[in-house]
């Protein structure tokens, strides 16, 4: 059974040029949010797509970054162009929301580490 | 402003005791906690969650309690192992009109260490 599955696993670039991390959620599921992790802000929601909607991207930085869900099966983040502050490791993670229940456990992938220099 | 703070960024415990965790929130909003755990270049797993209308969950050797009146959750391991040595994140949710939650708000993470 495959889960989140996130691509690619550690990505290096340098400053000004374009990054796009990729998602694939579990199959079946109809939310997915992206995370980003550092040091010093830990773990915080960027943006979360149900029914590949955006229902809420309060948490993107600034336009430099930009989410898109295609279909439910892929979602891509772009960072356009990037910065040595956007180094951290970005999640990607799926939920099922079913009508009704109050809240569905979210699946998180292994994660992108992204290093601009 | 942190809605979700964990004040130890750090926690050692002997193998076979109980380990406790702690979490505070400030968003009175929030009404689904969970707790996650993190092993190095992984993502996190979820562990066990509670609702605001509840102040215990169990299982297993998992225990989280809820102090709605004080904002303030924890998280009972019992007993210790080895194999519990990890980052633990609180997270915190809040429920949205008709269904569903929004994303995660968590705090920065214990690092829990099981002395052998």
């Amino acid at each position: 059974d495959a889960g989140v599955i996130q691509s690619p696993r550690h990505e290096v670039t340098e400053m000004g040029q374009e990054v796009t991390l990729r998602c694939k959620p579990i199959s079946g599921h109809n939310s997915l949010f992206w995370y980003r992790q550092t040091m010093m802000r830990g773990l915080e929601l960027l943006i979360y797509f149900n029914n590949n909607v955006p229902i809420d991207d309060s948490g993107m930085p600034e336009d430099r970054f930009s989410a898109k869900m295609p279909n439910a099966s892929f979602s891509t983040l772009k960072i356009q162009p990037s910065e040595p502050r956007d180094s951290a490791v970005y999640f990607c993670a799926s939920s099922f929301e079913l009508g009704g229940r109050p809240y569905n456990e979210q699946f998180f992938g292994p994660g992108t580490r992204l290093t601009v220099l | 402003d942190q809605q979700v703070k964990q004040n130890s960024p750090s926690l050692s415990v002997q193998e076979g005791r109980i380990s406790i965790l702690n979490c505070d929130y400030t968003n009175s909003m929030f009404d689904y906690f969970l707790w996650y755990k993190k092993y190095p270049a992984e993502g996190p797993t979820f562990l066990i969650s509670i609702s605001s209308i509840k102040d215990k969950n169990e299982d297993g050797r998992f225990t989280v309690f809820l102090n709605k009146s004080a904002k303030h959750l924890s998280l009972h391991i019992v007993p210790s192992q080895p194999g519990d040595s990890a980052v633990y994140f609180c997270a915190a949710s809040a429920i949205r009109a008709g269904g569903g939650a929004d994303g995660l708000t968590f705090g920065k993470g214990t690092h829990l260490i099981i002395q052998p």
